[in-house]
């Protein structure tokens, strides 16, 4: 069964924190993506990544970088924690394309709620 | 530029059909893509529709697609209270190659 994980479901981080935020999923799949979702905008994409060592900015990458080390394993990392940066954090994976044309069928994590104080 | 619009929220009575809407603007778009979020979890992915296609049925689901009016639409029939989630309506753009999200429709079923 196709499973994506997500190491926390709800995090309290300080402003100014570094913030970890970790995804790992079991289907070998090429290609994985950080999402953050906002009531009334919809999924919004942060960083995505087609390969290993490999990042794509997404719409919204400002305050964020991610890391990829292993095929497995895609890491988002808010480098200091802002207010604003409070929301759900939803990772996913997919297995078909290539690059720009990777994002079909994705599989998602249950999300991690991130409240920033 | 990509986008995908949907309405908010929508409430139906238990037994009775709903309708989700969704109007998009990339034209060449491939694939559209229905995903359901049951509370407290991720997306899963519901239905798609391939744009060669004019209608999709799968059991209770039913999917058109009017390509003329960039309108995808989703009927549930027989609504029951376990479909109460937000759908979200998601292209893939042309352009960028990525999903494109609606803002998402709760469905909420009353009983």
């Amino acid at each position: 069964d196709v499973k994506v994980t997500q190491s926390s479901r709800y995090l309290v981080k300080r402003t100014g924190e570094k913030v970890f935020l970790e995804c790992v999923q079991d289907m070998d799949h090429e290609n994985m993506f950080w999402y953050r979702q906002d009531p009334g905008l919809g999924l919004r994409l942060i960083y995505f990544s087609y390969d290993v060592k490999m990042k794509e900015k997404g719409d919204i990458p400002e305050g964020y970088s991610v890391s990829r080390e292993k095929k497995e394993r895609f890491s988002l990392i808010l480098e200091s924690a802002s207010t604003n940066q409070t929301s759900m954090y939803l990772c996913a994976s997919s297995s078909e394309g290539v690059g720009l044309k990777s994002s079909y069928e994705q599989y998602f994590g249950p999300g991690t709620r991130l409240t920033v104080t | 530029g990509e986008d995908v619009e949907q309405s908010l929220f929508l409430s139906v009575r238990e037994g009775d059909s709903s309708v989700i809407n969704c109007t998009y603007t990339d034209s060449s778009s491939t694939y559209l893509y229905w995903y359901k979020q049951e509370p407290g979890a991720g997306l899963q992915l519901l239905t798609y529709i391939f744009s060669n296609m004019d209608m999709k049925q799968d059991q209770r689901l039913t999917v058109l697609l009017n390509k003329k009016d960039k309108h995808l639409s989703l009927r549930i029939a027989d609504t029951q209270t376990g479909d109460s989630a937000i759908y979200f309506c998601a292209e893939i753009g042309s352009n960028t190659g990525k999903l494109i999200f609606g803002q998402g429709t709760t469905l909420q079923v009353k009983p």
